[in-house]
């Protein structure tokens, strides 16, 4: 089975800073890994995704990823945030080759002072 | 426009009671899922369906079911809620079982008392 593992559960800081969220899973197959968000009062919506090919990947609201395979790592960033990206941000993995079931991590909360 | 829609938002029940929380979809998807998720914790998935074929996890308890009556409906029971079953309960769809995203509902906060 797939797990994940998010650090520095809070995040704050201010507009314009850059951030990065560390996402760590173990799985001794092949993966695909997600970062959702989930803005406040919300549902849960994909930021991106990696399935195979570029490990630098691109998401919406210019956030991006990076897949380090041998790190077992999919670390997200923004390299400068706004109010609005205020939010709870998970990262999760799936077995390429099982049956689509999401592994979650616990979340980073990160809150953007204007 | 919702894709995915869950009902009730916020879902007050009374310990032992048996309650059931809604999910519809608008996305014609294959796969429906229900995941826990209890305060700073990880999303868990309980159970999904694929078309009618229903999948549990291992360690889900027997107190879930989860009924799938046509493609766009699919139920959470919960026969016997005890307190520790207070949790935030996320619907999600995929198109496919394989290499796809999932969209996700708003979720029902149930509160047991």
């Amino acid at each position: 089975a797939q797990s994940v593992s998010q650090h520095n559960h809070h995040v704050i800081l201010s507009e314009a800073a850059s951030l990065e969220l560390g996402c760590n899973y173990s799985y001794g197959g092949t993966v695909n890994l997600f970062w959702y968000v989930q803005y406040p009062g919300q549902h849960l919506q994909l930021l991106l995704k990696y399935f195979s090919g570029d490990p630098l990947v691109k998401g919406i609201k210019g956030f991006e990823a990076e897949f380090i395979k041998s790190k077992f790592s999919f670390n997200l960033r923004k390299p400068s945030v706004q109010w609005s990206d205020t939010a709870e941000y998970f990262c999760a993995v799936n077995a390429r080759y099982g049956n689509n079931r999401l592994a979650f991590g616990k979340g980073n909360q990160v809150v953007v002072i204007p | 426009d919702a894709m995915v829609i869950q009902n009730p938002r916020y879902q007050v029940t009374q310990f032992g009671k048996p309650v059931t929380l809604s999910c519809s979809q608008t996305l014609n998807h294959n796969v429906m899922y229900w995941y826990q998720q209890k305060s700073s914790q990880a999303p868990k998935l309980l159970f999904h369906y694929y078309d009618k074929d229903f999948n549990n996890e291992a360690d889900t308890p027997d107190n879930f079911q989860s009924r799938r009556p046509n493609t766009s409906f699919c139920f959470l029971d919960i026969r016997s809620p005890g307190l520790g079953d207070a949790a935030m309960y996320l619907c999600a769809t995929s198109r496919d079982s394989l290499n796809t995203e999932a969209f996700f509902g708003q979720g029902t906060r149930l509160t047991v008392v």
